[in-house]
């Protein structure tokens, strides 16, 4: 069974210019996240879908930040514009359901530097 | 508020020795408590929980954790360490049943050979 995709895997970009990553999930999780982790640090919820619905945004700075999980499968996560403090590990992860009974399965995670 | 503590940000044991990773908690009602593991350049890796039950909770890769309600911990044990256990370990829990989890900031564990 593949695992948690995310892409890409490395991304460096200029302050003040957009970025992109995407996820796809473990088949059949309707429950997906998306997490910030700085170095040194536990990762951090950013937003939680389930299915097609956000249910909990309110750690995200939606001032630069968006997220979409269109048809409730894939996600991408989006920063416009980048700032230096955005340089970060961005995790992606997916569950059966949002109740912690389940295990979250992580992707590999995309590592950010803006420069 | 739901919170855990790693108090020790790297743990040195040689080959072949127990480890401990140490963790604390602070949660209001009956906790469900969690570890995961960061191996280099990959996801997080989820290794056991604790919900109900006995107190010794069995995981992934031969690594166990024992739930100590009078002294609110949680610490991650293995009773003989590989040095392919070296990796960053979290400790974590869940704000609600059905909300997000908040992680510790993790343990550094090197198992030298």
């Amino acid at each position: 069974e593949a695992g948690v995709v995310q892409s890409p895997r490395y991304k460096i970009i200029e302050k003040k210019q957009p970025v992109a990553f995407w996820c796809n999930p473990i088949s059949g999780h309707n429950t997906l996240y998306w997490y910030l982790q700085n170095l040194g640090q536990g990762p951090e919820l950013l937003i939680r879908y389930e299915n097609e619905e956000a249910v909990d945004d309110s750690q995200l700075p939606k001032d630069r930040f968006s997220a979409e999980r269109l048809k409730g499968v894939d996600s991408t996560l989006k920063i416009q514009p980048a700032e230096l403090g955005d340089s970060a590990v961005y995790l992606c992860a997916s569950s059966l359901a949002g109740d912690t009974l389940y295990e979250q399965y992580f992707g590999p995670g995309t590592r950010l530097t803006v420069t | 508020a739901q919170s855990v503590a790693q108090p020790e940000d790297q743990v040195n044991v040689a080959e072949g020795n127990p480890l401990t990773v140490k963790c604390t908690y602070s949660v209001s009602g009956n906790p469900y408590l969690f570890w995961y593991v960061q191996y280099p350049n990959r996801g997080l890796q989820f290794l056991l929980k604790y919900i109900t039950g006995d107190n010794l909770v069995k995981g992934s890769y031969g690594f166990e954790a024992e739930f100590n309600k009078s002294q609110t911990s949680f610490h991650l044990k293995k009773p003989s360490a590989l040095v392919s256990d070296s990796a960053l370990y979290f400790c974590a829990v869940p704000m609600n049943r059905d909300d997000k989890i908040i992680f510790g900031k993790g343990t550094r564990l090197h198992i030298l050979p």
